[in-house]
């Protein structure tokens, strides 16, 4: 039973034409994260949304944008993509409750993206 | 801004031996804690979890692990890896009261049957 899931797997785009990845969410959770995981390094954070609040890692391009249309959806649109943004792009999500208390994040597969 | 540190890239044991793997995080306040696998070609998935308590975590498939405060550290361990823990592990870290989740770069493993 998926509950975090992404689409596409894989994705293959053309040098600077826009693709958009997407995401999409069974728990009802209330914070959700675009990473972006390069060949044997750390994923690295781009942005989340805590609810409809976006927030941007200081050091993610402006070419990376994200959208979050309902608590189920997140998408993440490359605007032009280049061959350094190969990579794979993981969502996860995560609830926050209102006293403060913490769970973990939940990974989806995560969408391979090549850049030709 | 907090970071993590894993000291091992790539861990080759034998079936039986005992593991030990490294995470020290840079930060002074309260932090959650965590240990994430991923086996290959799977996504990211929870070991286990460090909010507050008994430092000594127990996870799923016999991992274990220590916060040790006093040194920044959260050690996985296991006391006799199989074959099917062969796969990646992450540390991670966030801090209390944020939402941000600050990943190691990975101890791939590999265990020879």
């Amino acid at each position: 039973d998926a509950m975090v899931i992404q689409n596409p797997r894989y994705q293959v785009t053309q040098f600077g034409k826009p693709v958009t990845l997407s995401c999409s969410q069974t728990l009802n959770h209330n914070v959700m994260y675009w990473y972006q995981q390069k060949s044997s390094q750390a994923p690295k954070l781009l942005f989340h949304y805590y609810d409809k609040d976006f927030n941007n890692e200081a050091d993610t391009p402006d070419n990376f944008q994200s959208r979050r249309p309902n608590t189920s959806f997140c998408f993440l649109d490359i605007r032009s993509p280049g061959l350094g943004d190969a990579a794979m792009y993981l969502c996860a999500t995560r609830e926050r409750n209102y006293r403060g208390l913490d769970t973990e994040a939940f990974f989806g597969q995560g969408t391979r993206l090549t850049v030709v | 801004a907090q970071s993590v540190s894993q000291h091992n890239h790539h861990v080759i044991l034998s079936e039986a031996a005992s593991l030990e793997l490294g995470c020290n995080y840079s930060y002074g306040g309260t932090v959650n804690l965590f240990w994430y696998v991923q086996y290959p070609g799977q996504h990211l998935q929870l070991l286990l979890k460090y909010f507050s308590g008994d430092p000594l975590v127990k996870g799923i498939k016999g991992f274990e692990a220590e916060f040790i405060k006093s040194k920044f550290s959260f050690n996985l361990r296991k006391p006799s890896v199989q074959w099917s823990d062969t796969a990646e592990y992450f540390c991670a870290v966030k801090v209390r009261g944020y939402q941000k989740v600050t990943f190691g770069t990975g101890t791939k493993l590999q265990v020879i049957p």
